[in-house]
Order: C-alpha cells, then sequence, then structure tokens
C-alpha cells in the first residue's frame, strides 16, 4: 500500500461546480498535511495547510478524517484557473523520520 | 526577495557524463531537500540536509550524491549520468522539517534533465 493515494483523475468539470478530492494515508501517527497545486510543468506550490478541525481558505476547503485516515479538498464554484494538479501531502513520522510523503496527485480541468 | 533559484533550468547528458545541480535558497531556512519528479511516480525525495554541514538519504538515493557547505546552497551532483535518471528534479527548502510538525515547502522551478 503506497503511503500517500490519491485518484489521479483526471477531473472535467464546468466552470461554477464543486469538486472534491479526497487522499489517504497509511501511518496513522502522521501528524501534518497540507495541499499543494502543480501547475503544468512547474513547481509544486502550497495551497494550504490542513488542520483537525477543518479550515477554509476562500472558495477552497481542507478536512482531516483522522480515524479513516484520510484528507480532502473541496473547491467551491470553480474557476478556469484552478486547472492543475492537487498533491497531498502528509509527513511520515516513523518511516521517513518526519519528512514529507507526496501523493502522485490529482488533476483537476475546468472547461468553460 | 529569490526564494528558491535552481540552475540550470534545462539540461542533456549522454550516459557515464556527470553534472552538479545547484540550488539557493535566501529565506534563512534550515532544512533542504532534492525531489525528482516522474509521471506517475509523484514527487520522490532523493536527498536532504537539515542544516549547514549535514545530508542524509532520502527515499530514492543511489546514483546521486549531495553537498551542503552553505546554509543556503545545497548541490546535487550525478557522478555517472543514467537514462533512468532522466527526470524533473526540484529543490526545496523549509523553516523546519523534522518530528511533529512540518513547516510548509518552498520549491525551486526545477531543472528538466534528460539522459541520452
Amino acid at each position: 500500500r503506497k503511503e500517500v493515494e490519491q485518484d489521479p483523475g483526471p477531473f472535467n468539470v464546468p466552470e461554477g461546480a464543486t469538486v472534491a478530492f479526497n487522499c489517504t494515508y497509511s501511518n496513522s501517527a502522521s501528524q501534518s498535511f497540507f495541499w499543494y497545486r502543480q501547475d503544468c510543468r512547474k513547481e509544486p506550490k502550497l495551497l494550504m495547510s490542513v488542520y483537525s478541525s477543518g479550515n477554509e481558505d476562500g472558495r477552497f476547503t481542507a478536512q482531516l478524517n483522522r480515524a479513516s485516515q484520510y484528507i480532502s479538498l473541496l473547491i467551491r464554484d470553480s474557476k478556469l484557473s484552478d486547472s492543475a494538479t492537487y498533491l497531498c501531502v502528509v509527513n511520515d513520522l516513523y518511516n521517513q523520520g518526519g519528512k514529507l510523503i507526496f501523493g502522485q496527485g490529482t488533476e483537476l480541468s475546468v472547461k468553460p | 526577495n529569490a526564494g528558491v533559484t535552481q540552475t540550470p533550468k534545462f539540461r542533456v547528458l549522454k550516459t557515464g557524463q556527470s553534472m552538479t545541480l545547484l540550488c539557493a535558497q535566501d529565506m534563512n531556512h534550515e532544512y533542504m531537500y532534492w525531489y525528482r519528479q516522474d509521471p506517475g511516480m509523484g514527487l520522490r525525495l532523493i536527498h536532504y540536509s537539515v542544516g549547514e554541514g549535514t545530508t542524509a538519504k532520502g527515499e530514492v538515493p543511489d546514483g546521486y550524491n549531495v553537498s551542503r557547505l552553505k546554509k543556503q546552497n545545497f548541490l546535487l551532483g550525478l557522478e555517472s549520468a543514467a537514462p533512468s535518471q532522466t527526470s524533473v528534479y526540484f529543490c526545496a527548502s523549509s523553516y523546519s522539517g523534522q518530528g511533529i510538525n512540518n513547516s510548509p515547502l518552498h520549491f525551486g522551478n526545477g531543472t528538466r534533465l534528460t539522459v541520452t
């Protein structure tokens, strides 16, 4: 089982749609969680951290479910500019000594 | 504020050639990392450093060496390039990187390396 798993997509949605991505992680001791965004052939950029109580940043909402070991990202009112690959990132306390492990990414394509 | 700068941006090598990728950060971060990104594999950690003068192996260290002689610089070397090392290489830095709470990574623009 991969340490961090994501549905690779692609998710093709119309402008204005709401779309949700899930990510599962294998290490129950993980404590830090992030969503990164990566545009085609560019470097990953931090979208938002994920906090235990869930958090929101504008149209983006992140949730953490420790019992089921998954995190989610909800994008409301999708824009064309949201088209990108979204990377789920989790720290691995035991096997990687606290380093961050990246999922393969979920590709989102927002169409007019 | 430049952030994290990688050089070169592109490079083509022949099998057996050597090269060094340079990463520089101006944020006074202690932690620096080298990742490679391949289709369907996601980002994989090659080597990392928790401070000046220290380096450690990541998930896929074979065929690579690193050095961190100065806090702001982290060099990745390929002594004898192989086609399997064709990839996009990203350098990253962070304020903290070990233990329970990780601070986010700041990435460079990437180096696209092709080994023929």
